[in-house]
Order: structure tokens, then sequence, then C-alpha cells
């Protein structure tokens, strides 16, 4: 029972254009969603996060849009770089209560191509 | 992230031993996080705690055990139970009460041979 999907395993773009990464859940508790960037071998890094009382939120190139109704949020790169090179995992969470913990997504590796 | 220190960086056991990971915070954040990442598997939550004295199974708990005696540590012991024990271990913190933001440590790659 998979609760946060990602349906695309890989993307490619050129260098310089729009990065546009995809995630789904299912469950409807969720109300807290991150992105983060992970490298071979190392621990993932927190890029942007974004709470379900907002549909947009920007930091830099990075941009994450939700969508409630569809369950569905996305993580913008404008413009893509070759070092923005990674898999990349969406999170969601249940805010509030005393058991936190993060539900991920499978990643998606992004290639950006010079 | 800085202040998450995950020791050792690279292990190999041999099969039906048990191995225990470290993972140490001087942030004094309360809660305290293990995932494990496989090719194509994402990170699974292995146990989690939120307090010194208490913790919670995750998702995927069957052969692993862990303790939080102390706020800062909170070791993971891979035991010869654990059916597929190869992977990377990822130890992660998160202060609760300033955000919900959970932060990882770098990890640590566990090969059983």
């Amino acid at each position: 029972d998979q609760q946060v999907k990602q349906n695309s395993p890989s993307l490619s773009v050129q260098e310089g254009r729009i990065s546009i990464l995809n995630c789904d859940y299912t469950n409807s508790m969720f109300d807290y969603f991150l992105w983060y960037k992970k490298y071979p071998a190392e621990g993932p890094t927190f890029l942007i996060s974004i709470s379900s009382i907002k549909d947009k939120n920007e930091d830099g190139r990075f941009t994450v849009f939700l969508n409630k109704s569809a369950k569905h949020l996305s993580l913008h790169i404008v413009p893509s770089q070759p070092g923005d090179s990674a898999v990349y995992f969406c999170a969601a969470s249940v805010r509030g209560g005393s058991n936190y913990k993060l539900t991920f997504g499978k990643g998606t590796l992004l290639t950006v191509n010079p | 992230d800085g202040g998450i220190t995950q020791s050792p960086k690279y292990l190999f056991r041999k099969e039906g031993q048990n191995v225990t990971l470290s993972c140490e915070q001087n942030l004094n954040h309360d809660a305290m996080y293990w995932y494990r990442q496989d090719p194509g598997q994402g990170l699974r939550l292995i146990y989690y705690s939120q307090i010194v004295n208490d913790f919670q199974k995750g998702d995927i708990a069957e052969g692993y055990s862990v303790s939080r005696e102390k706020k800062e540590s909170f070791p993971l012991t891979v035991t010869s139970a654990q059916k597929n024990p190869t992977a990377f271990y990822l130890c992660a913190i998160a202060d609760r009460t300033s955000s919900d933001t959970i932060y990882f440590g770098e990890g640590s790659w566990l090969t059983v041979v």
C-alpha cells in the first residue's frame, strides 16, 4: 500500500530548461509535504516544503505546487543545472501528534544534460 | 546535515552476525529516525523515537532493534533475523518544536556476505 507515489523513475532535461517532478499521494490526512535531493551514497538533503494550507511555495529556483483536490504535488526547477542531477524524493506527513514520521515515494532520477 | 554523525560509513559482516550502527546528534533534538534505502524502493522507515526511553516500530522493523537511552544517541542493531540486511541505512533527526522537517545523516553502507 504505497501512500506516496512518484510514477516517473527517471527524467532527462536540457540545461537551462524547466524540470518538473511529480508526486501523488493517497492519504488525505497528509498535511505537510517535503522534497529531498539525494546523491549516491549520501544522505538526502532537504530542499523545500509546503503545508496543506498553501498551494505554492517558492525558494530560489525551486517551486513546489500542491493540488489538494487531486492529491498531487510537483517540484519545478527553473532553470535546471547539471548539478541538479540527482534522485529527488517526495515525502508526506501528518503534523501534530506524538508519532511524527515521513512517508517517502520511491524517487525520480533527474538528469540535466549540458 | 551538520550535527548528525553516523558510523561507520562502510561495514562488512558475515551472515548470521549482529551488527550495530551508530547515530549521534548534538543538536538537542527530541525525534530520531532510522530509514533504509534499497534500489528502487525509496526510503522505508525502520524505527523512530520521539523522546528518550521510548521508540516505535516503523514499516519494516522485523529483524532490527533500537535503544534510546540518551537524547543524543539512537543506535540500530541489525540482527541475524533480518533476511536482507545489505542496504544503505540512514539516521535522521527532527526538531518538533520549530518545524516538522527531518534532516538526515550521511548514511551507513552495510554489506552482509
